[in-house]
Formats: C-alpha cells, structure tokens, sequence
C-alpha cells in the first residue's frame, strides 16, 4: 500500500543550527502534505499545509521565516527549522493524501523527534 | 470552526475490562471525515478507522467497535477485552470535506491497561 516516508526519525542539534526534515511519497504523487508538531503528552496541531509548486499556507501563529517548507515536487515536501531553540524540540509528523475526495487515502509519515540542546 | 473533544484524559484498565473512549465533534459542514489514530510510545500514527458523515453503521474489526452517532455528534471507540498492547495514546480526529483530509484532532486519551 500506499507509504509516507521521514527522514530523520530522531535529531539533535545546537541551538541556532538549521534542522531540514523530509516527507516523501513511496508510490504515490502527493500534491499536498500536512505538516503537524506535538509537544510531550500534547496533541498534533497543525502547521502548514504544503502545496507542490506554490508557496505553503501556514496556520495562525506559526512563524513562516522559522519553519521554511518547500514542496519542489510531487513526492517531497521538507520542513526546515532555521535557527532552532530548545523550545522547537518537538516530535515533526507530516501526513500525505493520496487524492482529494470521498475515495482518497491518508497517511502519515513515521514523525521526526527533533531535541534542540 | 471545526473542534473535536476528547474528554478523558487518562483511562486505567486491568486486562480482560472492555473500555469506552468518548469523542464529541463540532463541524458546520454536512460532509465530513471521521478518524481514530492509535499512538504507541514510539510516536508513529497508527490508523485505525475513517468514517463519513454519511455513514452511520456502527463497526466492528476484531476487538474494536465505533459507535457513530450524529445526533449527539459522537464517535465513540469501544476495545472489547483489552489487552495490555492496547496500552497507548488514542486520538479522534475530524476532516471537513474538500480540506484533503486536513485533520483536527483531540488532545487524546491516554489508554493504560495493566496485566
């Protein structure tokens, strides 16, 4: 079936540093994907919506210079934490659907824990 | 605005009880998504049901059952003989239509099943 790929499952980084984590389609074509972040024992809100081709909508409240997406093709979309603080530290899960309407499918990648020393 | 309430936090169960985890949504739209996700301690989403708005049926896979009821605006999920695997986060989850499954979800409920 149908799989949705991250990458780094786990880092950690320096404050101030850059983290880039990558949502990938297996073997479908994903023209959006849902970016989510949950905080320890929180539930996932999300982040941003990640259209291919075009510029991302973000949800209220999330700073767009800080979490950079880009979603430059069908099967990728990445999420860049620029200069990271503890308080970004954060589990990163990006969902996917396979298409729009009633017969579509979601799925979620495998989340990326992001610790920021 | 689109809400989904789950209202316990925490549940404890010894193994073998049946257990009940409520969802209450809100939606304006007549057509929507209905999910249940399962979150064990390593993080990753574990999809459990979609249902629509237009399907009321309740459902039954194995141990597990979904109680859609529209007139309440509820979704509750029952695990019949629970097992200690069953340990995990439980999150309801609400997709409007047209959204691509753009999902709200509850706070979850932390589900513990002791042996």
């Amino acid at each position: 079936g149908a799989v949705v790929s991250q990458h780094p499952s786990r880092v950690i980084c320096k404050s101030g540093t850059s983290v880039k984590i990558e949502c990938r389609s297996l073997d479908f074509q994903a023209t959006t994907m849902f970016w989510y972040r949950q905080f320890p024992k929180q539930s996932l809100m999300l982040m941003a919506t990640s259209n291919e081709g075009s510029k991302a909508t973000y949800e209220q409240g999330v700073e767009k210079d800080k979490f950079l997406i880009n979603h430059a093709s069908l099967t990728l979309s990445t999420l860049t934490v620029t200069s990271a603080h503890p308080e970004d530290s954060s589990f990163y899960i990006c969902s996917a659907p396979t298409s729009g309407g009633i017969t579509g499918e979601l799925f979620f990648g495998e989340g990326s824990r992001l610790t920021v020393l | 605005a689109q809400k989904v309430t789950q209202a316990q936090t925490e549940i404890s169960v010894v193994e073998k009880e049946d257990v009940t985890l409520d969802c209450v949504y809100e939606t304006r739209d007549t057509t929507y998504y209905l999910f249940w996700y399962k979150q064990p301690p390593s993080g990753e989403l574990v999809f459990l049901i979609r249902r629509n708005s237009f399907d009321e049926q309740n459902e039954i896979s194995g141990r597990y059952s979904w109680n859609f009821q529209k007139s309440t605006s509820s979704f509750n999920f029952t695990i019949t003989a629970s097992q200690v695997v069953d340990s995990a986060v439980y999150f309801c989850a609400l997709s409007e239509a047209g959204s691509n499954y753009k999902l709200t979800f509850g706070k979850g409920t932390l589900l513990t099943v002791n042996p």
